[in-house]
């Protein structure tokens, strides 16, 4: 357990409403990173953070915004869902510094109706 | 191309060996991964190979890497109905802060 909390660990909501996901960890790490998975693709990276306010694009980023205000807490936002963004979400944290080994979080499973 | 590719399945009979196959086309010299991922759960790190390294064997997991061509390989040996799962290689990305993951290959042991 490296310590990582996600929530929620589910959510239905519509088409057009914001939506905001939370990342929680509790080893002070610097390094956090948000994917979704979604069958076919495997793991697509969307935002990841390299310290409190210091975030940068992923592959995937248009549709979300991610905010650090604290080293503890990584939040990813969806300013007005899509049903494209219906997916599963995994927040990660890098112990060991950028690109060593991650340890990820459970999962928010996200439907966008 | 992807970055990291992988074939998408797998199906192997028990007590078979399982070979799992990743290609990617950039890494930084540093550690290449494999995690396993059970339904319904998030990812765990599975093994692990330095990019210095031809070989690494684990009890029954053996990761091969052929930097030449690029190539990732993870064997297990005796597979059980315990090891379906989805496997993915990932790799981190050459000046970037970030391990890119391939689609991952769902193995299915089957008696």
């Amino acid at each position: 357990d490296a310590g990582i909390t996600q929530s929620p660990r589910h959510k239905v909501t519509e088409t057009g409403t914001p939506v905001t996901l939370r990342c929680h960890q509790t080893e002070n790490h610097r390094y956090m990173y948000w994917y979704r998975q979604d069958p076919g693709h495997g793991l697509r990276l969307i935002h990841y953070s390299y310290g409190v306010k210091d975030t940068d694009k992923g592959e995937v980023s248009d549709g979300y915004s991610v905010s650090r205000s604290k080293t503890e807490d990584f939040l990813l936002t969806l300013e007005s869902a899509t049903s494209s963004q219906t997916s599963v979400y995994f927040c990660a944290i890098t112990p060991g510094g950028s690109g060593t080994e991650a340890f990820f979080g459970q999962g928010t499973r996200l439907t966008v109706v | 191309g992807e970055d990291v590719e992988q074939s998408l399945f797998l199906s192997v009979r028990e007590g078979d060996s399982s070979v799992i196959n990743c290609t990617y086309t950039d890494s930084s010299s540093t550690y290449l991964y494999w995690y396993k991922q059970e339904p319904g759960a998030g990812l765990q790190l599975l093994t692990y190979i330095f990019s210095n390294m031809d070989m690494k064997q684990d009890q029954r997991l053996t990761v091969l890497l052929n930097k030449k061509d690029k190539h990732l390989s993870l064997r297990i040996a005796d597979t059980q109905t315990g090891d379906s799962a989805i496997y993915f290689c990932a790799v981190p990305k050459s000046g970037y802060n970030k391990l890119i993951f391939g689609a991952g290959t769902r193995l299915a042991v089957h008696p």
